[in-house]
């Protein structure tokens, strides 16, 4: 079965420092692997996504995030942080490995950006 | 193009009750996929459908179901509501069924 693991139920960075929100996942065959934002009391907003070629992906609003197979990561990254960043961050995964699979969703990480 | 849209946006029912719940994907996008978010356990799945077709199921009992139109609409439907079941519903559009997922801004339901 597939999984996600977000590993910090809370990131706090200050505004312009970098920011790192952690991912890691477990799946069988190749990942499909995803992140997404949720402001309160909106809908998940698509960031960027994995599902093959370069290791490093970008994404909108200056997010990235890079892929680590051996260590099974997905960690997203912004180069400097602004406090229109807190939200709360989703990290997902679909197996690509054959047969359809649903995506499962991490637990979310709320970031909080500190002025 | 527009988004997902998703009605009622709030929707307040007491126990026992029955709702329904409806999904409309973005243009083009023929599979839709209902998720349950409550806080601390995150998103939870429930269904999702292409072209008409129940492709994959969550772990949820029987109560909750739904369907999907030709025209690629979605309803979920929740019978005999327990006060469990109170969450923000959240509906997700995607053109085929590996594509990046497009959500909708959530029904909100509250059992009482």
């Amino acid at each position: 079965a597939q999984s996600v693991a977000q590993p910090e139920d809370q990131v706090n960075v200050a505004e312009g420092n970098p920011l790192t929100v952690k991912c890691t996942y477990s799946v069988s065959g190749n990942p499909y692997l995803f992140w997404y934002v949720q402001y309160p009391n909106r809908g998940l907003q698509f960031l960027l996504k994995y599902i093959t070629g370069d290791n490093l992906v970008k994404g909108s609003y200056g997010f990235e995030a890079e892929f680590n197979k051996s260590q099974t990561s997905f960690h997203l990254k912004k180069p400097s942080a602004l406090v229109s960043d807190s939200a709360l961050y989703f990290c997902a995964v679909r197996d690509g490995g054959g047969g359809y699979q649903k995506v499962t969703f991490g637990i979310g990480t709320k970031l909080q950006v500190i002025p | 193009k527009a988004g997902v849209t998703q009605t009622p946006r709030y929707l307040i029912k007491t126990r026992g009750q029955q709702v329904t719940l409806s999904c409309s994907p973005i243009s083009g996008h023929r599979s839709v996929s209902w998720y349950q978010q409550t806080p601390g356990q995150g998103l939870q799945f429930l269904f999702e459908y292409f072209s008409e077709t129940q492709r994959n199921k969550g772990n949820f009992p029987g109560r909750f179901s739904g369907r999907q139109f030709s025209n690629s609409r979605s309803e979920m439907n929740v019978s005999t509501l327990e006060l469990g079941d109170s969450a923000l519903y959240l509906c997700a559009s995607s053109p085929g069924l590996t594509d990046t997922q497009y959500f909708g801004p959530g029904t909100r339901l509250t059992v009482l």
